[in-house]
């Protein structure tokens, strides 16, 4: 079946640096690919979004590209303010399994960035 | 527009009881479907429903049952409540564009079990 792999965390940055989080994927058909993101004490909101291979999406700063050769939608962000603490969730939905594009989520990586 | 909105915030119960979570969404979607979330494991998905009158099963549908009467609500309910269930749980909404559909979600209800 489909799945997400995603790096664990927790990631402790300080602001100002350079965020990555790697995302790998499993799907039966060409999914659609999802960055959420969980501030504390809320629900998940989506980041960004690729519905493509090559596609990047993109949202405050943060960048994802599809690459259907390495099975990955890794994401990025070139400097990290105390305001990005959270936790990220990878996505995919995949029509080819269900029509009605069920997302099916990695286990959220926690990011902390320090002043 | 208020979006997707669950109640209660918090919920205590002793194991055996029955409750039910409320969810509502003012977006006219189609799809609504219930998450837990637990520590490590991401979101999984419990019930979800194409539309009013339609449900089906997600990845961990045992001990919940849910109906679609309306458009607009999709309460979940608890039957006989165990400590297994204590979690975070999430209602969220979307349209069903084909494809890229973003899932739009309520603030959570943290519910403990005793």
């Amino acid at each position: 079946g489909d799945s997400v792999t995603q790096m664990e965390g927790p990631v402790t940055l300080s602001e100002e640096a350079f965020l990555t989080i790697n995302c790998t994927y499993t799907a039966t058909g060409y999914p659609s690919l999802f960055w959420y993101v969980q501030y504390p004490g809320e629900g998940l909101q989506l980041l960004l979004k690729a519905t493509k291979a090559d596609d990047k999406g993109s949202n405050k700063g943060f960048e994802a590209t599809y690459r259907k050769e390495t099975t990955s939608f890794h994401l990025e962000k070139g400097s990290v303010q105390v305001s990005d603490s959270a936790v990220y969730f990878c996505a995919l939905s995949d029509l080819a399994t269900d029509s009605w594009g069920k997302l099916q989520f990695g286990a959220g990586t926690q990011v902390v960035v320090t002043p | 527009n208020a979006g997707v909105t669950q109640t209660p915030k918090f919920q205590v119960l002793k194991t055996g009881q029955s409750m039910t979570l409320q969810c509502a969404q003012d977006m006219n979607h189609e799809y609504m479907s219930w998450y837990r979330q637990d520590p490590g494991m991401g979101l999984r998905l419990i019930h979800y429903s194409v539309g009013a009158g339609i449900t089906d099963q997600g990845e961990v549908p045992n001990g919940y049952n849910v109906s679609r009467s309306t458009t607009e609500d999709f309460p979940l309910r608890l039957l006989s409540a165990a400590p297994s269930q204590t979690s975070v749980y999430f209602c969220a909404s979307s349209y069903n564009d084909r494809g890229g559909n973003e899932q739009f979600f309520g603030p959570g209800t943290r519910l403990t079990v005793l």
